[in-house]
């Protein structure tokens, strides 16, 4: 699978939108990209994915460069309970485990 | 609810004993992992299964053992051979169908040496 690549950390204040980056320039045309979080001491937790177009549910949105080398998970009003670490993990069709890297730890503060 | 279950939540291994962690999930999904996380890491894989009595080596499989005797069931044992074995410890499943589903996880075994 491709590599990512996260900023180690970042800050947002409740109740505003976060923007969480992820580059991945050898991405190639079959690798899905996933969004996990993990808060502490608790198992990673399924965000979202997609491929090309934007998607959107109840936890989060993924807007997709028309390139595909890079991406960004947009949380619309932070809460302290999204205080976690963030992880962008590209999935192609070859083998079923995750790669994770050290993901993006994000602070909210009130 | 459906969900997977890992057990215990804490775990103390003394030197040159064998320990086995549980996962149970009954969310019916073919596929399992385990995998190893160290203070300020990512996750590293283990062993995957993809179906009872089939399992594969991760990245770092040396030291562990699994059995896949059972859908809902993939117990791993830390054997005395894994010299450093303090870690959390995460099992997670997801369904076979395509490599895209999301993976569901436990909320870890935390394992440490006495």
């Amino acid at each position: 699978d491709a590599k990512t690549t996260q900023p180690n950390s970042m800050e947002s204040n409740e109740e505003e939108p976060v923007h969480l980056p992820c580059n991945h320039s050898t991405i190639s045309g079959t690798d899905y990209i996933h969004w996990y979080r993990q808060l502490p001491s608790q198992g990673p937790e399924y965000v979202i994915h997609g491929l090309t177009s934007n998607v959107n549910n109840r936890m989060a949105s993924l807007a997709i460069a028309e390139d595909r080398k890079s991406s960004t998970l947009i949380l619309h009003r932070a809460t302290l309970r999204d205080a976690a670490v963030y992880y962008c993990i590209l999935r192609g069709n070859s083998g079923y485990a995750l790669n994770f890297g050290k993901g993006t730890s994000l602070l909210v503060t009130p | 609810d459906g969900g997977i279950t890992q057990s215990p939540k804490y775990l103390f291994r003394k030197e040159g004993q064998n320990v086995t962690l549980s996962c149970e999930q009954n969310l019916n999904h073919d596929a399992m992992y385990w995998y190893r996380q160290d203070p300020g890491q990512g996750l590293r894989l283990i062993y995957y299964s993809q179906i009872v009595n089939d399992f594969q080596k991760g990245d770092i499989a040396e030291g562990y053992s699994v059995s896949r005797e059972k859908k809902e069931s993939f117990p791993l044992t830390v054997t005395s051979a894994q010299k450093n074995p303090t870690a959390f410890y995460l099992c997670a499943s997801s369904p076979l169908t395509g490599t895209n589903g999301p993976q569901h996880f436990g909320d870890g075994t935390r394992l440490s040496i006495l």
